[in-house]
Formats: structure tokens, sequence, C-alpha cells
């Protein structure tokens, strides 16, 4: 069965250093997404992504995170200068169409920023 | 964010019992709800779903039921197996969106 897929499983890093977290969507859907979740919160969501263009995001998504589509099958979220308060389980997901769709999630990466 | 909110944070029922677990909402713009199932160290996984139109949805043992006057759905699971022991999220989403909103889950033991 198809699945989400995402590296590194766990990230550690200091604070104010860039981290790329990567995720493979399942081959055939076309909408990506990342959420993430702090420990002992709800599981929110940061950004949504089609077409090569952000179609929707959070008011967690500053000009810190970026997402990107580098290639055919790779979706990357990139934090710039990591906070402490960045640390969390971030989960990628992704859908064959918008409306009235299951996303599927990935395995998550924990980030831990030290 | 309590626009979904699941308020018990957990759940023990004995195996082959049913479990219901539950979830409210508040926002009348949701049309789409699912439930997923999340074990330690792994990302959520999709149990089911129900569109706004319909008042319940039946896949196996599980089987989830809308009452949108009450802006409430929940899930039964039957018979209960030790298996389903994990935390269940409830998640919302409105027409036209692509944002899940999740609520904070239930953690169900189901005991042998």
């Amino acid at each position: 069965e198809p699945e989400v897929t995402q590296t590194p499983s766990h990230q550690v890093t200091q604070m104010g250093q860039e981290v790329i977290l990567r995720c493979v969507p399942i081959s055939n859907h076309l909408y990506f997404y990342w959420y993430r979740q702090i420990l002992g919160q709800k599981v929110e969501f940061l950004v949504s992504f089609y077409n090569n263009e952000i179609s929707e995001k959070s008011e967690i998504f500053d000009d810190q995170f970026s997402v990107e589509r580098p290639d055919g099958s790779n979706f990357t979220l990139k934090i710039r200068s990591t906070k402490l308060e960045d640390s969390a389980m971030y989960f990628c997901a992704s859908s064959e169409r918008l409306d009235q769709e299951t996303q599927y999630f990935g395995p998550g990466t924990r980030l831990l920023v030290l | 964010d309590q626009q979904v909110k699941q308020n018990s944070p957990s759940l023990s029922v004995q195996e082959g019992r049913i479990s219901i677990l539950n979830c409210d909402y508040t926002n009348s713009m949701f049309d789409y709800f699912l439930w997923y199932k999340k074990y330690p160290a792994e990302g959520p996984t999709f149990l089911i779903s129900i569109s706004s139109i319909k008042d319940k949805n039946e896949d196996g043992r599980f089987t989830v039921f809308l009452n949108k006057s009450a802006k409430h759905l929940s899930l039964h699971i039957v018979p209960s197996q030790p298996g389903d022991s994990a935390v269940y999220f409830c998640a919302a989403m409105r027409s036209g969106g692509n944002k899940l909103v999740f609520g904070a889950g239930t953690i169900l033991r189901v005991k042998s």
C-alpha cells in the first residue's frame, strides 16, 4: 500500500541553525501538507501546497518557514533559523484531491532544538 | 483553537465490548470529518470519514455517526480489540478548504 515517507526520523539542532525536513508524498497525490504537534498539544496545520504554490498557511507559518517541491517526488519544509519553540513532531501529509478528501500522513520527524 | 473538542482525555474498555469516542465542533462551516488513530512515535493513520450530507458511515468494526444539529460526532468500535489501544483524533475540514483542524485526542485502552 502506498505511503508517505519522511526523513530524517529524528533531528537535533542548535538554536539559530537551518533545518530541512523531507517528505515523499504518495505518488499520484497532488496536494501536500505540513502539520506539527508540540509535545502535549494538538496537531496543528502549518501549510498546504498545490501546483508549486502555497495554497493556504497558518499564522504559525511565518517568514522563517518555507516549502518547496524541488523535484517530482520530494516535498520539503525548511526552517531558516530555528527557535526552541520549534521543537515538535512535524508531519507531512498528502491527498489526491482537495475538497472532502482524506489526507494521509507520514510517520513524522521529531525535531529537537537546543 | 477550540473549534474541535474531544472532552474525554482517556477511555478504558474491556475487550469485546463497544468503544465510543466523542467529538464536538463549533464551526458550522465544517462539512467533512475524519477519525485518525495514532500510535506513539508514528503518524496519524486514517480510519474513517463522513461527509456532512450523511449521518452514518460504517467500515467493518468502525462506525462514525454525525449529528449536525448538535455539532457532534462519535466513533463506535465494536467489538473492541487490544490492538485498538491508541490515541484517536477527530479532525474536521470546511467546505472548499484543505486544512484539517484536530481535536486534542482520546487515549483508548482496550483491556484483555
